[in-house]
């Protein structure tokens, strides 16, 4: 069964640092979004990608934050200089389109912990 | 905003009971999605609906979309302790690229 996959699965970060967050969306998918989740908290919606440009983002996407598909098959999440808030998972998801109860399939995540 | 209020945020059972977890706004969405989602992992859709009204089963599981389509439930028959884990809400709003998660239901089935 396809999937979302992300790498890596934890990573762990100096206040300041940048960070790369990378997934591989399902391959047929023409939507990807990322999502981060602080612990104990809910899901929080923060962009959306499609054809190659952000279709939508939340507040909490600021200058901070930027997203890149490079190539065919890869779509990162980059955030410039960590803050201890930062902290969270976050997840990747894909879908075949986009609203109208098309289903998001989410990856696994990857925990950024800033220290 | 649209928020979505889940409801119970706990809910711990004995095996066999039968339970059902709400989920609430005032917003009109086009479709609303329940996912499970295991401690350190992503959630997992489970069901999607998106007419008012709409009844979804999934082997024990069914899963129902308010007339208005402002809200949800879903209802588990005969609950066993491989049910337990967090139930998610999320829905999305027609033109919108996102999807607005509830707070979760923390579900436990104990034997």
């Amino acid at each position: 069964e396809p999937e979302v996959t992300q790498t890596p699965s934890h990573q762990v970060t100096q206040m300041g640092q940048e960070v790369i967050l990378r997934c591989v969306p399902i391959s047929n998918h023409l939507y990807f979004y990322w999502y981060r989740q602080i612990l104990g908290q809910k899901v929080e919606f923060l962009v959306s990608f499609y054809n190659n440009e952000i279709s939508e983002k939340s507040e909490i996407f600021d200058d901070q934050f930027s997203v890149e598909r490079p190539d065919g098959s890869n779509f990162t999440l980059k955030i410039r200089s960590t803050k201890l808030e930062d902290s969270a998972m976050y997840f990747c998801a894909s879908s075949e389109l986009g609203t109208g109860g098309t289903e998001a399939f989410f990856g696994q995540g990857t925990r950024l912990t800033v220290v | 905003t649209q928020l979505l209020e889940q409801s119970p945020q706990f809910l711990s059972i004995q095996e066999g009971e039968n339970l059902t977890v709400y989920c609430n706004s005032s917003s009109v969405f086009s479709s609303l999605q329940w996912y499970r989602q295991e401690p350190g992992e992503g959630p997992v859709l489970l069901v999607t609906v998106v007419t008012g009204g709409e009844v979804k089963k999934l082997k024990r599981l069914t899963f129902q979309f308010g007339d208005a389509r402002k809200d949800s439930s879903l209802h588990i028959t005969a609950a066993q302790p491989g049910d337990t884990g967090l139930y998610l809400c999320a829905g999305e709003r027609r033109g919108a690229q996102k999807l607005v998660f509830g707070q979760g239901t923390r579900l436990t089935i104990n034997p």
